[in-house]
């Protein structure tokens, strides 16, 4: 079936540091591929998206590229900032079907 | 103005009893879905209701009603709570069933059955 498979956590980094974060998907269908993000205590917000492959979404310094052949969605930001410490959460919609399928999420923190 | 909206947001019971939870939005939106999110993050689908109708029911127990008496609210009605109940329940909208639409969250209702 339909998945999401996210690197484990959490990725504790120094403000400034580079951040990846690992996400692949199941290779069925067309998937819509998303990125999701958590501050502690409240809900989830979008964070970027892509639609389709080589589309590359990006918003508050994080960016991620659908890659087909390799079925990933990685996140990744060039400096991380304190205020970046949050779970963030990689999600897969089928085309026409709007289940949301989540991965296990990342927590991330940040240091000063 | 807040979009998706939750109540409770805290809610503590004993096993066994009824609960409910509300929830509203004021965007527009034609679809409305509820998730599970568990104690280990684990976020995963129940319902999905597009215009009042049920759409997705993720074999979820018959303990659990969903109950849409507009297409602005998705309440979740849960009968005879069990410890395993326990957990962040999101609702969240969006414009359409069909397409890729981003989906808005709210803010999240912290169950506890003790």
């Amino acid at each position: 079936g339909d998945s999401v498979t996210q690197m484990e956590g959490p990725v504790t980094l120094s403000e400034e540091a580079f951040l990846t974060i690992n996400c692949t998907y199941t290779a069925t269908g067309y998937p819509s591929l998303f990125w999701y993000v958590q501050y502690p205590g409240e809900g989830l917000q979008l964070l970027l998206k892509a639609t389709k492959a080589d589309d590359k979404g990006s918003n508050k310094g994080f960016e991620a590229t659908y890659r087909k052949e390799t079925t990933s969605f990685h996140l990744e930001k060039g400096s991380v900032q304190v205020s970046d410490s949050a779970v963030y959460f990689c999600a897969r919609q089928n085309t026409g079907f709007q289940k949301l399928v989540f991965g296990t999420g990342t927590r991330l923190l940040v240091s000063p | 103005d807040t979009a998706v909206s939750q109540t409770p947001k805290y809610l503590v019971t004993q096993m066994g009893n009824d609960k409910s939870i509300k929830c509203e939005q004021n965007l527009g939106h034609d679809t409305m879905y509820w998730y599970k999110q568990d104690s280990k993050k684990f976020l995963k689908i129940m319902f999905s209701y597009n215009n009042k109708e049920l759409i997705i029911n993720e074999t979820v127990p018959n303990r659990f009603s969903p109950k849409s008496p507009d297409k602005a609210h998705l309440n979740l009605h849960i009968n005879s709570l069990e410890l395993g109940d326990s957990a962040v329940y999101f609702c969240a909208s969006s414009p359409e069933f069909q397409g890729e639409e981003t989906q808005y969250f709210g803010p999240g209702t912290r169950l506890l059955v003790l």
